[in-house]
């Protein structure tokens, strides 16, 4: 059973490109979560989409960010007109539908983004 | 808003001795918490879980942590370091409504087994 998928786990970008991060979630898996880890710090939360449906964006930068979870296909990230700031590890993580319990996440090994 | 610290940068112990990575938390309501573990340059892998019964939680690679609801810690042990143990660990709380697993996460801890 495959884990959590993410691609390319590499990115380079100059400063005013756009860069699209993919995740396929686990087999089985509905949920998708996406963080962020900078530099010498801990994974900050940003969005988490089911199917065809943001649910929550709470730590989505308001501007060049966005998400989609389409109905067929991954999960991506889209960082329009990176700056140096944008540059950080972007994890995707997944979760089965368990309903209220308290499950772990899965996570996938990473996106490395470096802006030039 | 739920939250959790730790409170340390870095822990240094020696092969085959015991390791303690120390976790505090705040929340409203009854706490998910979790361990997760990140080698470097790899994804987070799931240790351990408290979600209710025994304060004792058994997880992965014979990792164990303690629930303490006196002192609202969770810390993750284990009896005897292994020099493949060294990475970096986090805490993690969940900090969705129902539904949201959604975790809040510390900022890690280096730990670092000495041979």
């Amino acid at each position: 059973n495959a884990g959590v998928m993410q691609n390319p786990r590499h990115l380079v970008r100059r400063r005013g490109q756009e860069a699209r991060l993919r995740c396929s979630p686990m087999k089985g898996h509905s949920h998708v979560y996406w963080y962020r880890q900078l530099p010498e710090e801990g994974l900050k939360f940003m969005v988490y989409l089911q199917k065809e449906n943001i649910i929550d964006e709470s730590g989505m930068p308001k501007e060049r960010f966005s998400a989609e979870f389409p109905k067929e296909g991954p999960s991506i990230l889209r960082i329009q007109q990176v700056v140096r700031g944008d540059s950080a590890a972007y994890f995707c993580a997944s979760s089965p539908d368990r309903g209220r319990e308290a499950g772990e996440l899965f996570f996938g090994e990473g996106s490395r983004l470096t802006v030039l | 808003a739920q939250s959790v610290a730790q409170p340390e940068d870095q822990v240094n112990v020696a092969e085959g001795n015991p390791l303690t990575v120390k976790c505090t938390y705040s929340v409203s309501g009854n706490p998910y918490l979790f361990w997760y573990v990140q080698y470097p340059n790899r994804g987070l892998q799931f240790l351990l879980k408290y979600i209710t019964g025994d304060n004792l939680v058994k997880g992965s690679y014979g990792f164990e942590a303690e629930f303490n609801k006196s002192q609202t810690s969770f810390h993750l042990k284990k009896p005897s370091a292994l020099v493949s143990d060294s990475a970096l660990y986090f805490c993690a709380v969940r900090e969705g409504g129902s539904g949201n697993n959604r975790l809040a996460f510390g900022k890690g801890n280096q730990v670092v087994v000495i041979p």
